[in-house]
């Protein structure tokens, strides 16, 4: 079984700072990244995507891949207490399969 | 445009007893995918099709647990007989299929199973 693991949290940052999310992944044949944010008792949605090494931005988000290191990071600058929610990594592998980690609770404090 | 559709949204059982969930995907999406989520963990994926094919159900309990999408369209999981450790929410979602692939699955809102 391919894994993909986070750590749980809470990770607990004041407003307007930056929140650090990391994501490893055992299977060194992973092609594409993703960051899916979940509300609680709401379904997942994508906040973004990423494919090659180095640094994607989009808007506060930023993802981060390391291949040779198996990890993917998420930065969430300026954070809002309307981003507290669950983050969930997913990586896809062979036949367009997503496996997600296990989600990091993140909570922004007014 | 309609989202994944997916009832019932709760249901309540007793062990040993069966029970089915339906999902309706985004019209003209060709993969379906049925994934597990129990309290506090990340979604698991217990069987996904492409079209009306099963593409991997490495991880779905054949010994309770039956899924089937007729007709390349909507799909139904089963389970039975339940276990008290099938309590779970089942996430149905959709997504295009084809390439480029953008990991972009669309969840419908989750049928909620307590087994007590």
């Amino acid at each position: 079984q391919k894994e993909v693991e986070q750590n749980s949290g809470p990770l607990s940052v004041p407003e307007g700072a930056i929140a650090s999310l990391n994501c490893t992944y055992s299977d060194r044949g992973s092609q594409s990244f993703f960051w899916y944010r979940q509300y609680s008792g709401k379904s997942p949605e994508l906040i973004m995507f990423i494919y090659s090494n180095g640094d994607k931005e989009d808007g506060r988000f930023t993802a981060q891949l390391n291949k040779a290191s198996q990890y993917v990071s998420l930065l969430i600058r300026d954070s809002q207490p309307s981003d507290s929610a669950t983050y969930l990594c997913a990586v896809r592998n062979a036949g367009n399969m997503l496996t997600f980690g296990g989600g990091t609770r993140l909570m922004v404090k007014p | 445009e309609a989202g994944v559709a997916q009832s019932p949204r709760y249901k309540i059982i007793e062990k040993r007893q069966s029970v089915a969930f339906w999902c309706n995907p985004i019209s003209g999406h060709a993969t379906l995918y049925w994934y597990q989520q129990i309290l506090g963990q990340g979604p698991k994926l217990l069987i996904q099709f492409q079209n009306n094919g099963v593409v991997d159900d490495s991880q779905l309990p054949k010994d309770r647990f039956s899924a089937e999408r007729l007709k390349g369209v909507d799909s139904t999981l089963k389970i039975q007989p339940a276990k008290l450790e099938d309590s779970a929410v089942y996430l149905c979602a959709s997504s295009p299929g084809g390439h480029p692939f953008t990991g972009e699955l669309f969840f419908g809102e989750g049928s909620r199973l307590t087994v007590l």
